[in-house]
């Protein structure tokens, strides 16, 4: 068990209202991600973690900002919310398992009206 | 980049059935792939990852297989059960930094 928390799980906000996520975990892992998951779309890199401080964009970044300031913490910001960015959204940490496996939290479903 | 693909979207067996799910990959130069579990409104599960150096994996009653040649993964699950209804997803990686993902089959095994 990795040790992976989302916050909050579910939340349902209003178009043009900022939201930020929240990905903790416990076990000083270097690399986290955030990915969302779209029916049709399987699971689609938002961006990512490989240090505190360093971070890089994944494939749908548009819209979305991420900040780690300490290594256990990974935050996802809407700067303005849209109903496309209505989805289900997943951390992951990368460990070693004898090669680089991901391990995913439990997802926060987010709901924008 | 790999480009990564499920085929079928859907799946539905009867029970005892042994069925294989595809995942294909564009990108021979592979790192490892990982094959997930996931039911529904839940999180995904890792039910097993081959690395770039092997030809197969197994646990219990899944067993996957490499062929980056072909850019092929496959998933077989032997005598399925109803317990095995889920979407299953694979994850490709060229370099362990970062993981392309298929869309998913989606396994109804039927009593």
């Amino acid at each position: 068990d990795a040790g992976i928390t989302q916050s909050p799980r579910h939340k349902v906000t209003e178009t043009g209202t900022p939201v930020t996520l929240r990905c903790h975990q416990t076990e000083n892992h270097r690399y986290m991600y955030w990915y969302r998951q779209d029916p049709g779309h399987g699971l689609r890199l938002i961006h990512y973690s490989y240090g505190v401080k360093d971070t890089d964009k994944g494939e749908v970044s548009d819209g979305y900002s991420v900040s780690r300031s300490k290594t256990e913490d990974f935050l996802l910001t809407l700067e303005s919310a849209t109903s496309s960015q209505t989805s289900v959204y997943f951390c992951a940490i990368r460990y070693w398992n004898g090669s680089y496996e991901q391990y995913f939290g439990p997802g926060t479903r987010l709901t924008v009206t | 980049k790999q480009e990564v693909t499920q085929i079928p979207a859907a799946l539905s067996v009867p029970e005892g059935e042994n069925l294989v799910l595809n995942c294909s990959f564009t990108d021979s130069a592979i790192y490892n792939l990982q094959w997930f579990r996931q039911d529904p409104g839940k999180g995904l599960t890792s039910l097993l990852l081959i690395q770039s150096s092997q030809r197969e994996q197994t646990s219990g009653r899944l067993n996957a297989s490499l062929d980056k040649s072909s850019g092929r993964s496959t998933l077989y699950i032997a005598a399925s059960q109803p317990g095995d209804s889920a979407t299953y997803l694979c994850a490709a990686s060229n370099t362990g930094n970062q993981f392309y993902f298929g869309t998913g089959t989606s396994l109804t095994v039927i009593p």
